[in-house]
């Protein structure tokens, strides 16, 4: 089975512009979670999509947003970008109903907000 | 009460050394615990994972030793090689969702 798959993998945008990254997850996974990794705060959970709903949500601005799609595809779209939003999204999808739980990652967007 | 917190923050063992790294969790309510690796320019993949009924676990080099009522756990690596020089990520949590530990970066010189 292929990985799951991110795109971009690089982005460089300005202050104030909006992004929209893309995720596939593995073939036959339904749930589809975002974790944001920098440096300083180490990996920190988004939200999670299941079944195109969203059932988790972290600590993070409204901004910050997401979706799933029929297929399992999902996209995260951040508004209003401020330079502390440069960082490794990271998407990350698992089996049937298992959630948060065996996740496989994909590698990564590296966005730079300038 | 939703933290994991990690350590060493680094680690330099010598090849055939055994590292070990260290995490706590606060939330009593968590009933999965994995460690990742994760390797420069890619995305973490899961080692191992122990849920709370079990206090240890084993596969291949990699052990994770689990004490419920200290809410600790930890990641041992037997006989480490240069090839698992890495950062390492514990994590807790459950169903939709996972907390991440800060990540442990690993040097295993030859």
């Amino acid at each position: 089975k292929a990985g799951v798959t991110q795109t971009p993998r690089y982005l460089i945008k300005t202050r104030g512009q909006q992004v929209t990254l893309s995720c596939s997850p593995i073939s036959g996974h339904r749930s589809v979670s975002w974790y944001q990794q920098t440096p300083g705060q180490g990996l920190q959970f988004l939200f999670e999509y299941f079944s195109e709903t969203q059932r988790n949500k972290g600590n993070f601005p409204g901004r910050f947003s997401g979706r799933q799609f029929s297929n399992s595809r999902s996209e995260m779209n951040v508004s209003t970008l401020e330079l502390g939003d440069s960082a490794l999204y990271l998407c990350a999808s698992s089996e049937p109903d298992r959630g948060g739980e065996k996740l496989f990652f994909g590698s990564g967007t590296q966005l730079s907000v300038l | 009460q939703q933290q994991v917190k990690q350590s060493p923050q680094s680690l330099i063992v010598q090849k055939g050394g055994i590292p070990i790294i260290n995490c706590a969790y606060e939330n009593t309510a968590f009933d999965y615990f994995p460690w990742y690796q994760q390797f420069p320019g890619k995305g973490p993949a899961l080692l191992i994972a122990i849920r709370p009924d079990v206090s240890e676990k084993k596969e291949g080099r990699f052990t994770i030793s689990f004490n419920k009522s200290a809410k600790q756990f930890s990641l041992h690596i037997m006989d480490s090689q240069p090839g698992d020089s890495a950062t390492y990520f514990c994590a807790a949590g459950g169903t939709g969702k996972l907390i991440f530990g800060q990540g442990t970066t690993l040097q295993v010189k030859p």
